[in-house]
């Protein structure tokens, strides 16, 4: 059965450094979300991408976090420079384009821990 | 912002009872979802229902959906030890497609 693909699936980091968060959507799927979840909470929509394209981006902090889906297929997070409170689940999805129906199908997250 | 609360946020019920969870959202929806989150791992879709629906089954899993109170509720019948996890109500209002805006879950705790 198709997956979604993350990795790392633990990442342990210093504030002020750089990381970077890679997905693999099931493939033909042409929406794909990154979340941020924070322990306790419900997953928190950071960027949605439409194949190659940004369509929503509103939550993101622009100011440290950028996201590309260069070839509309893989994506990669990143943030520089993280701080302590950048620790959570980010979590992956992704999408087919089904009117009425935006179910989403996750990837098993990558766990951010920033010391 | 969260569209959806999940009520109560905690459940702990015996293998065999029911568990219902609810889900009340502030705006007009599309269509609401319910996903499933066991520790550590990713959310797993369980069943959608649409702003026409009334109510859907899935197995031992049934929704509810009264738009006229803004709420949803999930039923689990029969339950079991391997239902344990958290539960989540996500909520498309059609401002931008496919875009689902998650509660904060209902957190289940079925005992052997």
């Amino acid at each position: 059965e198709a997956e979604v693909a993350q990795s790392p699936r633990y990442k342990i980091t210093e504030k002020s450094q750089a990381v970077a968060f890679w997905c693999d959507p099931i493939s033909g799927h042409a929406t794909l979300y990154w979340y941020r979840q924070i322990l306790g909470q419900g997953p928190e929509l950071l960027v949605q991408f439409q194949d190659e394209s940004v369509v929503d981006d509103s939550q993101l902090p622009k100011d440290r976090f950028s996201a590309e889906r260069l070839k509309g297929v893989d994506s990669t997070l990143k943030i520089q420079p993280a701080e302590l409170g950048d620790s959570a689940m980010y979590l992956c999805a992704s999408s087919l384009d089904l009117p009425h129906s935006n179910e989403q199908f996750f990837g098993p997250g990558t766990r951010l821990t920033v010391l | 912002s969260q569209q959806g609360e999940e009520d109560p946020q905690a459940l702990s019920i015996q293998e065999g009872e029911n568990a219902t969870m609810n889900c009340s959202y502030k705006t007009s929806i599309n269509n609401l979802q319910w996903y499933r989150q066991n520790s550590g791992r990713g959310l797993v879709h369980l069943i959608l229902i649409r702003s026409n629906e009334r109510e859907k089954h899935s197995g031992r899993l049934r929704v509810t959906l009264d738009t006229s109170k803004k709420s949803s509720s999930l039923l689990i019948t029969a339950s079991r030890a391997a239902d344990t996890a958290s539960y989540f109500c996500a909520t498309d209002a059609g401002t931008n497609a496919g875009k689902s805006t998650f509660g904060d879950g209902t957190t289940l705790t079925v005992k052997p």
